[in-house]
């Protein structure tokens, strides 16, 4: 079964430095988002993007948070300075059109750890 | 932003009896409600939809209600099997909008 993969599963970093988080989405899905979950709290939406822009983002994406798609497979997420409040599980999901109905695949996540 | 709610944080039911996970929202703009489920180490995965026009959708052992009145849903699994052991979401998006609102989650528990 197609799935999303996402890399690494765990990241550690230094507060302020930059991490990207990458994600290959299942080849014929055309929305792509991200999400994250901070430990102990619910998963919360960070952006969505199709034909090769953000197509809706949420207040916590703000000017640290960028996203691209790079080629016709990587989808990626880049915070620019890391804070020790972006410590959270960090996931890819893909969906085709309408993927309101029929559920976005998401991948396993990247946790990442701001020390 | 308490748009989804979810207000058990767990629930213990034993092997063949129902699970019954509810879910509270309050932005009656929503039309699309999903069930995901996720293990841990994994990321959610889609269980059950429902769009605002019904107000049941069957799959198997899953069923989800909606009712609209109250900003009600409510997933049965009947019967639950310990392979059900997870965190449940509940999820919704309204109109046009692709970014779906989760709720907390609910972590169930299935007794052999």
């Amino acid at each position: 079964e197609p799935e999303v993969t996402q890399t690494p599963s765990h990241q550690v970093t230094q507060m302020g430095q930059e991490v990207i988080l990458r994600c290959v989405p299942i080849s014929n899905h055309l929305y792509f988002y991200w999400y994250r979950q901070i430990l102990g709290q619910k998963v919360e939406f960070l952006v969505s993007f199709y034909n090769n822009e953000i197509s809706e983002k949420s207040e916590i994406f703000d000017d640290q948070f960028s996203v691209e798609r790079p080629d016709g497979s990587n989808f990626t997420l880049k915070i620019r300075s890391t804070k020790l409040e972006d410590s959270a599980m960090y996931f890819c999901a893909s969906s085709e059109v309408g993927g309101r109905l029929y559920g976005y695949t998401f991948g396993s996540g990247t946790r990442l750890t701001v020390v | 932003d308490q748009q989804v709610k979810q207000n058990s944080p767990s629930l213990s039911v034993q092997e063949g009896r129902i699970s019954i996970l509810n879910c509270d929202y309050t932005n009656s703009m929503f039309d699309y409600f999903l069930w995901y489920k996720k293990y841990p180490a994994e990321g959610p995965t889609f269980l059950i939809s429902i769009s605002s026009i019904k107000d049941k959708n069957e799959d198997g052992r899953f069923t989800v209600f909606l009712n609209k009145s109250a900003k009600h849903l409510s997933l049965h699994i009947v019967p639950s099997q310990p392979g059900d052991s997870a965190v449940y979401f509940c999820a919704a998006s309204e109109g046009n909008n692709n970014d779906m609102r989760f709720g907390a989650g609910t972590r169930l528990t299935v007794k052999p």
